[in-house]
């Protein structure tokens, strides 16, 4: 079974502040999507990384996928409060299926 | 730009009842998702259509749970006779492709609930 932990699951921050989310598995996945999501909406797309090594900018945030193809990190630089939300990784391992992580709720505090 | 809708946003519903959730994909789409979320858990994997066929599965999936896609637009999942532990968000997805790099679009929900 393909398991995607995503670290840490909280975070409360001021604004401007930098943070990193982890996303770390057992597991190699052919690509690894991460996606945000509000309250009462579904899962939108942020990007998707397909080589191991790969890094995409996406204006403050900065995506890694692992060398491995393992693990993944978003950075955020200078956190606004539109940045709130719950951020998700999800991995496609070879079959059709999306194995999702738990989130990362961020809060960003004016 | 174009979206996935749901409805309806939430449905209650008494155990042993059948209830159909429906969704309307992305119209030139081709592959078609149902995930579901408990509340304070992961988004997981129900089933994937494509060509009118379910291509994949996970074992919630059970005999239990169907799918259709009666008319070309819409996009429906049946739960047979609702057990308290179907309580969840369903989310519905589309794709336009089902390589790995292929996004998929969420639609916003279907709350069930069973009493």
């Amino acid at each position: 079974t393909q398991l995607l932990e995503q670290s840490p699951q909280f975070l409360s921050i001021q604004e401007g502040e930098n943070l990193t989310v982890y996303c770390n598995s057992s597991s190699v996945f052919s690509s690894l999507q991460w996606y945000r999501q509000e309250p009462g909406e579904g899962p939108v797309l942020l990007v998707t990384v397909v080589t191991g090594g790969e890094v995409k900018k996406l204006k403050r945030l900065t995506f890694q996928f692992g060398d491995a193809r393992k693990d993944s990190s978003l950075h955020i630089t200078a956190a606004q409060p539109g940045d709130t939300g719950l951020y998700l990784c999800a991995g496609r391992g070879g079959s059709e299926k999306l194995v999702f992580g738990k989130g990362m709720k961020l809060t960003v505090n004016p | 730009e174009p979206e996935v809708t749901q409805t309806p946003s939430h449905q209650v519903t008494q155990m042993g009842q059948e209830v159909i959730l429906r969704c309307v994909p992305i119209s030139n789409h081709l592959y078609f998702y149902w995930y579901r979320q408990i509340l304070g858990q992961k988004v997981e994997f129900l089933v994937s259509f494509y060509n009118n066929e379910i291509s994949e599965k996970s074992e919630i999936f059970d005999d239990q749970f169907s799918v259709e896609r009666p008319d070309g637009s819409n996009f429906t999942l049946k739960i047979r006779s609702t057990k308290l532990e179907d309580s969840a968000m369903y989310f519905c997805a589309s794709s336009g492709r089902t390589n790995y790099n292929s996004p998929l679009h969420f639609g916003n929900g279907t709350r069930l609930t069973v009493t």
